[in-house]
């Protein structure tokens, strides 16, 4: 079984929606992150959680919202969905990294959405 | 701020091509260096990385070296495979941030392998 997944992993939406993508790990990792992907700009980091307490924003949070319900699962939401929100969103979860050490992250499958 | 540079392709090699994918990078620290895997329809791994200067990653083949004087990480592999083809993201870390050491990738080079 996957150690991250997420759902659904496709999704069709139109504009005006409100939408939740969920993700859910396995590998029992405190910190926990949503990103999505666009093609030529790579990843950018929607929102991050450090544990189940702290949430923060990324550079790109404005038009979505997080939770975290609990050490393992992490949900994305978009509020009123618009077409500029069609990408392909990953979750990614990484462990508290060792003195020296920088963390690696362990990414989900994705979930390519659509906004008409 | 920090940033991450490659070339973004996409990139057709022969069978047994020797591959180079270029990234450099731009840092105010002192970060570690990466690179992801993405295979079609899944999401990123890693597949290899770097944490100081001339450390050399390597992972099923391929081999990139942290170049500080060039701030660079190309990505190098002597005889590419048809199931070498994805796309592959450099990205960096910046360890001297007391904040969260967001990682940030570049734009991805595509590549595909043919027979």
């Amino acid at each position: 079984d996957a150690d991250v997944t997420q759902t659904p992993r496709n999704r069709i939406t139109k504009t005006g929606k409100r939408i939740m993508l969920e993700c859910s790990q396995t590998k029992g990792h405190d910190r926990m992150y949503w990103y999505r992907q666009d093609p030529g700009l790579g990843l950018r980091l929607i929102y991050y959680s450090f544990d189940v307490k702290d949430i923060n924003k990324g550079e790109i949070s404005d038009g979505y919202s997080v939770s975290r319900q609990a050490q393992a699962k992490f949900s994305l939401s978009l509020e009123s969905a618009i077409p500029n929100q069609t990408a392909l969103y990953f979750c990614a979860t990484s462990d508290l990294p060792l003195a020296g050490e920088t963390d690696t992250q362990y990414f989900g499958p994705g979930t390519r959405l659509t906004v008409l | 701020g920090n940033s991450v540079t490659q070339m973004e392709g996409p990139v057709t090699l022969s069978e047994e091509a020797f591959l180079t994918i270029n990234c450099t990078y731009t840092a105010t620290g002192y970060p570690s260096l990466f690179w992801y895997v993405q295979y079609p329809g899944e999401g990123l791994q890693l597949l290899l990385k770097a944490t100081k200067a001339d450390d050399k990653g390597s992972n099923k083949g391929f081999e990139a070296t942290y170049r500080k004087e060039t701030t660079s990480f190309h990505l190098e592999k002597g005889s590419v495979q048809v199931s070498d083809s994805a796309v592959y993201f450099c990205a960096l870390s910046d360890l001297l941030k007391t904040s969260y050491d967001k990682v940030i990738f570049g734009p991805g080079t595509s590549l595909s392998v043919i027979p």
